[in-house]
């Protein structure tokens, strides 16, 4: 199985910060790699796929970037709505499609 | 507008199987590049892959627990089905399903709400 390691776990920011969320395969997933945000009791939410495109309707203060082994997830201004549990998720396909622990955006 | 609902029971005592369905509306799995998957998420932990089908028949699984799931579909009704035996009090979880397709590349662009399922006796 591919292993989907993000870091950090838990993220304390502020409104208008921008921050990184960091996403690693254990093995080369070349770009097929997804970005989730889930809030309580919610399901997922797709944000981005083939590691940096946007998903229609997802702010643009939202970008992805990275191939391979190595992802990233960048907030360029955080807003009171974008606080939640950020996942990534790799799909190379017809592996199974493992999903990263989680980082809490906290306040 | 694609949408999905995930029913089956709530309660389910150990080594039980677990039968849940998914419901599904606005696609069609026998159109070429269409899926439907299910994922787990126990109480405050992550999301866990269980189990893909593709529009083709291709079902892919959860190595971890693959001799315990079956997927399946039928286009007819526009439901997929998922199995789970054996079931344990660590299979406490809400289970979601989703959708998947080739325009996102498989990656899950439409969720279901999805239904709690507690493990006890």
């Amino acid at each position: 199985d591919i292993q989907m390691t993000q870091s950090p776990s838990t993220l304390s920011a502020s409104v208008g910060d921008k921050v990184s969320i960091t996403c690693r395969a254990s093995q080369s997933v070349a770009s097929w790699l997804a970005w989730y945000q889930q809030k309580p009791g919610k399901a997922p939410k797709l944000l981005i796929h083939r590691a940096s495109i946007l998903e229609t309707g997802v702010p643009s203060r939202f970008s992805g970037n990275g191939s391979g082994t190595e992802f990233s997830l960048t907030i360029s201004s955080l807003e009171p709505d974008d606080f939640a549990t950020y996942y990534c998720q790799e799909y190379n396909t017809y592996s199974p499609y493992s999903f990263g622990q989680g980082t809490k955006l906290e306040i | 507008q694609i949408t999905l609902t995930e029913s089956g029971p709530t309660l389910v005592k150990p080594t039980q199987t677990l039968t849940l369905t998914c419901n599904f509306s606005g696609f069609s799995l026998s159109t070429s590049g269409e899926g439907v998957g299910w994922i787990r998420q126990p109480p405050g932990k992550a999301l866990e892959w269980l189990a893909f089908i593709y529009w083709n028949d291709e079902r892919p699984y959860s190595p971890s627990l693959k001799n315990r799931l079956t997927i399946s579909k039928d286009t007819s009704k526009n439901q997929v089905v998922l199995t789970m035996t054996n079931m344990d009090p660590v299979d406490t979880a809400t289970y979601f399903c989703a959708h998947g397709s080739y325009s996102h590349h498989y990656a899950f662009n439409i969720w279901g709400q999805g239904t709690m399922v507690t493990v006890s006796s």
